[in-house]
């Protein structure tokens, strides 16, 4: 079955750093675009970066435009989001998700939360 | 990258049918047939429904299905089940090369 598992989440202070990993198994990682999709606590879904399946297409969402990126190791079926200057509003259940044009399938996400 | 819109909630008996719609731009749902829809129960991860507009990945109901007319998206819930009840979201492909999500609807089964 395919799976996709993220790590890395937890409490980190405004301005602080944070790396978010999502382990892929059971399918051809390579083969695929990946994304970050993020959820605030009792809000909507936000979409916020994409990596195509060569790591050569980057796309980012403006509100993490300049401080998260995105990034992935095809021989370790990993991906990766690195996020600094970290905020308030940053903080969400963090999702990794697989497709170009849709999100399928879904990781089980992992919280973050930005506060003092 | 404006969110698309959808209604914040919508609501049906048993057995009716009930639709959604997700409204964009030209930008997006009008430009591309690359429109999704999510199933999120409380506490889950979403689950794909729909994808490309009108088609179901393997495994989801028939009961389930979109549509689209210019910008505006829908989704149709046919022969409502109490374990329909949940949020449900939009998403489509952008002129930009990003996604953007609708704000998602609450879907209570009465």
């Amino acid at each position: 079955e395919v799976q996709l598992v993220e790590s890395g989440g937890g409490l980190v202070q405004p301005g602080g750093s944070l790396r978010l990993s999502c382990a892929a198994s059971e399918f051809t990682f390579t083969s695929y675009d990946m994304n970050w999709v993020r959820q605030a606590p009792g809000k909507g879904l936000e979409w916020i970066a994409h990596i195509s399946g060569n790591g050569r297409s980057i796309y980012y969402a403006d509100s993490v435009k300049g401080r998260f990126t995105i990034s992935r190791d095809n021989a370790k079926n990993s991906l990766s989001l690195q996020m600094k200057s970290l905020r308030a509003e940053d903080t969400a259940v963090y999702y990794c998700a697989a497709g170009w044009r849709s999100f399928d399938p879904w990781g089980q996400g992992t919280l973050v939360t930005v506060s003092s | 990258q404006s969110a698309l819109t959808q209604p914040a909630s919508v609501s049906g008996s048993p057995g009716q049918s009930i639709t959604i719609s997700c409204t964009g731009t030209s930008s997006d749902v009008g430009r591309y047939d690359y429109v999704s829809w999510f199933q999120q129960h409380p506490g889950q991860a979403p689950r794909l429904m729909i994808y490309d507009v009108s088609y179901r990945p393997s495994g989801v109901s028939n009961r389930f299905s979109g549509s689209k007319s210019g910008n505006t998206a829908s989704l149709t819930i046919s022969g409502l089940q109490a374990e329909d009840e949940a949020d449900y979201y939009c998403s489509s492909y952008t002129t930009s090369s990003t996604r953007v999500f609708g704000g998602g609807t609450q879907l209570t089964v009465l």
